[in-house]
């Protein structure tokens, strides 16, 4: 059973706009949270992270929001850019271990930025 | 900057083969992973190792097996290729606290 989940396989945003990607967990012992970005044909690469003792973390145009009752973070793009389309996956640690123990993702949002 | 280097980005085997994917990291990172992804599923974790000599499971490790002898080098094994093993191969490598850092991933047909 997946305990990380990206209920929307794709999102389509116009240039300039917000984007808002969502994930929802199940596991509430999940301490750490993480977005990465994927081009095609190339491995993810790290975006954002996120602590349960925060419910915000800031990096330039890309915040993480965490709800820890709602088992529910999203990842704001403000302002969406062209080259911020690809597909967004979100990430918990697989064990106790933490990111040590691999990791856990959701099955990705494909984010397409309209001109 | 952290190099994660995948010996082949595409790779075209026969059901049957004995299947090496080979993963090599710059940084002496003491972490290194081998996931998959499909589409509509996500990444899977399949085995992941702490230290040279050392491996653990994933999630899904079945058909699957790795070596570590040396610490900057992490080998996948399909020990007998089967078409549900066509997939992108993602290997990671982490260190302490830090996220981990994915190579480009090798894409491997099974015929």
């Amino acid at each position: 059973d997946q305990q990380v989940k990206q209920n929307s396989p794709s999102l389509s945003v116009q240039e300039g706009r917000i984007s808002i990607l969502n994930c929802d967990y199940t596991n509430s012992m999940f301490d750490y949270f993480l977005w990465y970005k994927k081009y095609p044909a190339e491995g993810p690469t790290f975006l954002i992270s996120i602590s349960s003792i925060k419910d915000k973390n800031e990096d330039g145009r890309f915040t993480v929001f965490l709800n820890k009752s709602a088992k529910h973070l999203s990842l704001h793009i403000v302002p969406s850019q062209p080259g911020d389309s690809a597909v967004y996956f979100c990430a918990a640690p697989w064990g106790s271990g933490g990111g040590a123990d691999g990791l856990t993702f959701g099955k990705g949002t494909h984010l397409i930025i309209q001109p | 900057d952290v190099k994660v280097t995948q010996s082949s980005r595409y790779l075209v085997k026969r059901t049957g083969e004995k299947v090496f994917l080979e993963c090599v990291q710059d940084m002496d990172h003491e972490n290194m992973f081998w996931y998959r992804q499909d589409p509509g599923l996500g990444l899977r974790l399949i085995y992941f190792s702490y230290d040279v000599k050392m491996k653990e499971k994933g999630d899904i490790p079945e058909g699957y097996s790795v070596s570590r002898e040396k610490k900057e080098r992490f080998s996948l094994i399909l020990e007998s290729a089967s078409t549900n093993q066509t997939s992108m191969y993602l290997c990671a490598t982490q260190t302490g606290n830090q996220p981990q850092h994915f190579g480009d991933g090798t894409r491997l047909s099974i015929l």
